[in-house]
């Protein structure tokens, strides 16, 4: 059974760098073929892909956001993480870490978690 | 504006179909697989359809999936009031080397 869970501050500042933290089981990411990243959602808006990272250490980014984030996988823990820099009130959104499926399709989603962005 | 285009809303009976559309582009839905999602209010997003047509375990059959060049389509039929949610295809773009979503279609059984 995959689950997959997100952590980190529901609040930070303009300005500061948002943590989070995707902790997995059912998969390992050392398998030929697995892949997780992140999605967001801004309130009533649309799903943004954000960025993934794979078995082989593979990174894709979203080019918008390139310049601001990062990606990061211990498989010991089973966790991946994501670090976004210079957070804006625009990056007010639910944050969602996602298993990668067949035809790179997302098979498997965590509940998400808010982030806020506000002085 | 995502790169992915589907109506912002359709809406049909319950009992009766409805499809919706997703239109993309040479470097994404014309060469690589579309996937559905349904997210359904405050949760998060579900796989309905992957590579085009195919219906993951637990999906009802009632869900259905197609492609044709740069287009794909969901369909629903025997809409039931529990269906109402929002809709988003998705597909890997390979000019951008990401992926990519549409900007989601609400659907309203009415």
């Amino acid at each position: 059974q995959i689950t997959l869970k997100e952590s980190g501050p529901t609040l930070v500042k303009p300005t500061q760098t948002l943590t989070l933290t995707c902790t997995f089981s059912g998969f390992s990411l050392i398998t030929r073929g697995v892949g997780v990243g992140w999605i967001r959602q801004p309130p009533g808006k649309a799903l943004e892909w954000l960025i993934f990272i794979y078995w082989d250490d593979d990174e894709r980014y979203s080019p918008s956001l390139k310049n601001r984030l990062t990606i990061t996988k211990d498989t010991s823990k089973n966790q991946v993480v994501l670090t976004m820099t210079n957070m804006d009130p625009v990056d007010t959104a639910t944050y969602y870490c996602a298993h990668r499926g067949n035809g790179d399709s997302l098979d498997y989603w965590g509940q998400g978690t808010l982030v806020i962005v506000s002085s | 504006q995502s790169v992915l285009t589907q109506p912002p809303s359709v809406s049909a009976a319950p009992g009766q179909k409805v499809t919706i559309s997703c239109s993309g582009s040479s470097s994404n839905i014309a060469i690589n697989y579309v996937s559905w999602y349904q997210q359904l209010p405050g949760r998060a997003p579900k796989l309905l359809i992957y590579e085009n047509n195919k219906r993951p375990s637990g999906i009802p059959d009632r869900f259905s999936g197609s492609k044709s060049g740069t287009s794909a389509t969901l369909g629903i039929t025997g809409l039931q009031t529990g269906d109402e949610a929002d809709y988003y295809c998705g597909s890997w773009d390979k000019s951008l080397s990401a992926g990519v979503f549409g900007g989601g279609t609400k659907l309203t059984v009415l």
